[in-house]
């Protein structure tokens, strides 16, 4: 059983670029969270969505924008990219419920490495 | 709103020695408490968690306890190994749908 697949793994862009980095929940998930993770830093929440829609957001701009498909899958997409957007993005997904309570653990992907030069 | 405060590292023991990481909260209402793992180059992964005061989660060797009364729940192993090098997070899960993750704590086990 797969779990939570992200792509790219690792990508460089230059600033004022846009990226967009995809997300495959773990089979039988269907609610898909999206952390920042700054080197050396803990990961910060950007968003989650649930039946296709943003449920809850971070402190992230707009440039910070998503989307989730019918088949739950999910895209991170950032416009206008600083160089302080150089991170691992994190994709995590869950059981539907109550999101991140103790009822239902997140599963992390590996994450998609951004470089902004 | 939702803080998570854990010890800064690095960490370096020898294998065998006694572990202690320590993490502490703040939050409202009544949180869930996690700690996740993070080898290198990977996602994170969970390694236990607890969803109610006095709750003990435990996982490889690993233990913490859900402290309402100082606001804590403190990592803790007997005898690490070299495996265990990793980093740490201490993490609240509130009725907010998202998780708030501590600084992270590196550890390194040497033989």
């Amino acid at each position: 059983d797969a779990g939570v697949t992200q792509s790219p793994t690792h990508l460089i862009k230059t600033r004022g670029q846009q990226v967009t980095l995809r997300c495959s929940p773990k089979s039988g998930h269907d609610t898909v969270s999206w952390y920042q993770q700054a080197l050396g830093q803990g990961p910060q929440f950007i968003f989650q969505y649930y039946e296709e829609e943003e449920r809850q957001r971070g402190n992230f701009p707009d440039r910070f924008s998503g989307h989730q498909f019918p088949n739950y899958s999910s895209e991170l997409n950032v416009n206008a990219l600083l160089l302080g957007d150089s991170a691992l993005y994190l994709c995590a997904s869950s059981l539907p419920g109550q999101g991140a309570t103790g009822a239902n653990v997140l599963t992390f992907g590996a994450g998609s490495r951004l470089t902004v030069l | 709103g939702d803080s998570v405060t854990q010890m800064e590292g690095p960490v370096t023991l020898s294998e065998e020695a006694f572990l202690t990481i320590n993490c502490t909260y703040t939050a409202t209402g009544y949180p869930s408490l996690f700690w996740y793992v993070q080898y290198p180059g990977e996602g994170l992964q969970l390694l236990l968690k607890a969803t109610k005061a006095d709750d003990k989660g435990s996982n490889k060797g690993f233990e913490a306890t859900y402290r309402k009364e100082t606001t804590s729940f403190h990592l803790e192993k007997g005898s690490v190994q070299v495996s265990d090098s990793a980093v740490y997070f201490c993490a609240l899960g509130g009725s907010n749908y998202k998780l708030t993750f501590g600084k992270g704590t590196l550890l390194t086990v040497n033989p």
